[in-house]
């Protein structure tokens, strides 16, 4: 069964801090994974896109790596601001049709 | 340019009653996509098109649900009968392609008592 899970399922860190959010897939064939940052009352916003031969991808102060063997992807956010405050999506799309898994979102809270 | 449009922003309904949703892609943009979105179930793809053809409507929950697209700028979501577990935000998104970075429009909040 084709699945997306994301850990920590909600998060509060301090404005400056570092952070690391995880993503563990389970779509195959893999065709992309992106990772997605939506604010309360808004749209989700795209932060990176990576295939399969893509090991990291950076997007300002968002770090996103994929490890493909293993089925895993961190969102790495560093010196984080109160705009921070998100929930943030990481979404796997497979070959033939575009069928796309999304997780259920971690929820960052960045306080001051 | 505007970004994806949608409209109306907020849609308060009755049970039984017929709602349409629309939505304005980025011009350009071959891929549109229908989502919806509840804190039970999370962010769902219903309905993709690609250049106005309808290709993968399996996430549609029911035949109350249809989706048009009768051109490259305009697509529609209709509910008919709506009922209250429907309620959600229901978002549109467009693309270049099916694999590139999808542009999310600001979402419909419907409620439907």
């Amino acid at each position: 069964k084709n699945q997306v899970e994301q850990s920590p399922q909600s998060l509060i860190i301090l404005e400056g801090k570092n952070c690391t959010l995880q993503c563990n897939y389970t779509v195959s064939p893999f065709s992309n994974l992106r990772w997605y940052k939506q604010d309360t009352g808004r749209g989700p916003v795209s932060l990176t896109i990576m295939t399969f031969s893509e090991n990291t991808k950076s997007n300002g102060r968002y770090t996103a790596t994929l490890d493909a063997d293993t089925k895993q992807s961190s969102l790495h956010i560093t010196a984080s601001q109160l705009s921070d405050s998100a929930s943030y999506i990481c979404v796997v799309t497979g070959t033939g049709g575009f069928k796309t898994i999304f997780g259920a979102g971690t929820r960052l809270f960045v306080k001051a | 340019d505007a970004g994806v449009i949608q409209s109306p922003r907020h849609e308060v309904t009755e049970m039984g009653q017929e709602v349409t949703l629309r939505c304005k892609p980025i011009s350009g943009h071959d891929y549109l996509f229908w989502y919806r979105q509840t804190m039970m179930r999370g962010l769902e793809l219903l309905i993709y098109f690609n250049n106005n053809v309808p290709i993968d409507d399996s996430g549609m929950p029911e035949d109350r649900f249809s989706a048009k697209m009768p051109n490259a700028s305009f697509s529609t979501l209709k509910i008919q009968p709506s009922e209250p577990r429907d309620s959600a935000v229901y978002f549109c998104a467009s693309s270049w392609t099916g694999y590139n970075e999808q542009f999310f429009g600001p979402g419909t909040r419907l409620t439907v008592l």
